[in-house]
């Protein structure tokens, strides 16, 4: 495997159910993130990680939770979602402190809250 | 308030043409300019970037250029070809912070 992956590719879950998006990077990178892409919206950031710490949460709802166990992985568990939180969630990583601003993504998990 | 906007949801433009593809920021203290492609079912991927030093930068058959003080930056490509259709946004850091992405213009190359 290489670059960013992301499991499941689509995810169909109910209001009370708890499901995990996880991503996965093969790039060595140290920073790892959590994008939200609506319809006609710009991707909003969720969630950074920096060597396993997370740096940012931008005023993310607290049934989005988020999991770095190592600097190659990265979840992010839901529970009690609304049908707002229907969208395509992005993962990303990044080699931080290098001269290159440049993230990977990975191809995304689409999920639908019924 | 959006601090990156792209105003042209869509582009169509013939093959073998120019596309040019617009993006306009109000933060004065971006200090790093990207570009990403993204086709359907498939994450963004980094295209081409510029630093604020540098008012133009050239990778193959895609530029782009940035104008400071009109905040604004665009992309070219030429030739376009159909492969070139996809969702394209652009991004910008201020001093190596989170990147901030416009909506996406969604580009059609037809023959």
């Amino acid at each position: 495997e290489t670059g960013v992956t992301q499991t499941p590719r689509h995810l169909v879950m109910g209001m009370t159910n708890k499901k995990s998006l996880k991503c996965e990077q093969h790039l060595g990178h140290n920073a790892m993130y959590w994008y939200k892409q609506s319809a006609k919206k710009p991707l909003e950031l969720m969630f950074v990680y920096s060597l396993e710490e997370r740096v940012e949460n931008n005023s993310v709802p607290s049934r989005f939770s988020p999991e770095c166990p190592n600097s190659s992985h990265l979840f992010l568990h839901l529970h009690t979602l609304q049908p707002e939180d229907s969208a395509l969630y992005l993962c990303a990583s990044s080699q931080e402190g290098t001269a290159s601003y440049e993230q990977y993504f990975g191809p995304g998990t689409r999920l639908t809250v019924t | 308030d959006q601090q990156v906007k792209q105003n042209s949801p869509s582009l169509s433009v013939q093959e073998g043409r120019i596309s040019i593809l617009n993006c306009d920021y109000t933060n004065s203290m971006f200090d790093y300019f990207l570009w990403y492609k993204k086709y359907p079912a498939e994450g963004p991927t980094f295209l081409i970037s510029i630093s604020s030093i540098k008012d133009k930068n050239e990778d193959g058959r895609f530029t782009v250029f940035l104008n400071k003080s009109a905040k604004h930056l665009s992309l070219h490509i030429v030739p376009s070809q159909p492969g070139d259709s996809a969702v394209y946004f652009c991004a910008a850091s201020a001093y190596a912070d989170k990147l901030i992405f416009g909506t996406g213009t969604r580009l059609q190359v037809f023959p």
